[in-house]
């Protein structure tokens, strides 16, 4: 059960866009379209931004955004605000009883 | 509101057993899988398991295979998690989400487990 690849960190100026990539295998992001994304900021829980690749919770803005290629998903934050600066993970539904999250990337908000 | 309130910080030796409850409200308890996730200091999420209350199914990862028992009480909407033979490793806070298309749409607050002799 591995975990997604994430990069450690991303950064941005406010008001610019930034992408974070999650790429997994033909076994979980490849297969299935059940990728979320979650923010996290510190010592608080995750809070769901996206699921099922693309959907946004309700009162998630929609500055943020969620889409998919192949074995790679990906969360793009457009007009980085300085409330976004907070670690974000992915995960993908990767079968029965597996469930991998990606490492995390903190995002920075220059 | 959605709101899922777990138990206090936990203080275990190396060995023993951890119990960690989930009471859930605002929502229909058995309406939605119960899932739980772990995060040691400083690092990542790591999916542990779910139960659903509605079917009384459950799973873990294989990771904790034999070590974690997760459960619940309908009567009080309330799920727990029970993690034995704690190691070192196991040290972590431990949070309880409300899963909705295989994503944790509401979460716990955590709860800090330490094991330490």
């Amino acid at each position: 059960q591995s975990a997604l690849t994430q990069p450690p960190s991303a950064s941005g100026s406010p008001g610019q866009s930034v992408t974070i990539s999650c790429t997994g295998t033909s076994s979980d992001v490849g297969a299935y379209n059940f990728v979320s994304w979650y923010q996290q900021h510190p010592g608080k829980a995750p809070k769901l931004m996206i699921y099922e690749v693309s959907k946004r919770p309700s009162g998630v803005p929609d500055r943020f955004s969620g889409s998919k290629s192949g074995n790679t998903a990906s969360l793009t934050v457009s007009g980085l605000q300085a409330e976004d600066e907070a670690d974000y993970y992915c995960s993908s539904f990767a079968g029965s009883n597996n469930l991998p999250f990606g490492g995390g990337t903190k995002l920075t908000v220059l | 509101q959605v709101q899922l309130v777990q138990s206090g910080a936990e203080v275990k030796k190396p060995g023993a057993s951890v119990k960690v409850s989930c009471k859930a409200s605002g929502y229909t308890f058995i309406s939605s899988d119960i899932n739980w996730v772990r995060q040691a200091s400083g690092q990542g999420l790591e999916w542990m398991g779910w139960v659903n209350p509605n079917s009384g199914n459950t799973g873990h990862a294989q990771k904790f295979q034999g070590r974690v028992t997760m459960t619940w009480d309908t009567s009080i909407s309330t799920a727990y998690m029970e993690l034995s033979s704690l190691r070192s490793e196991d040290t972590a806070v431990y949070y309880c989400a409300r899963w909705i298309a295989l994503a944790g749409a509401n979460w716990g607050q955590g709860t800090l487990v330490t094991v330490s002799s």
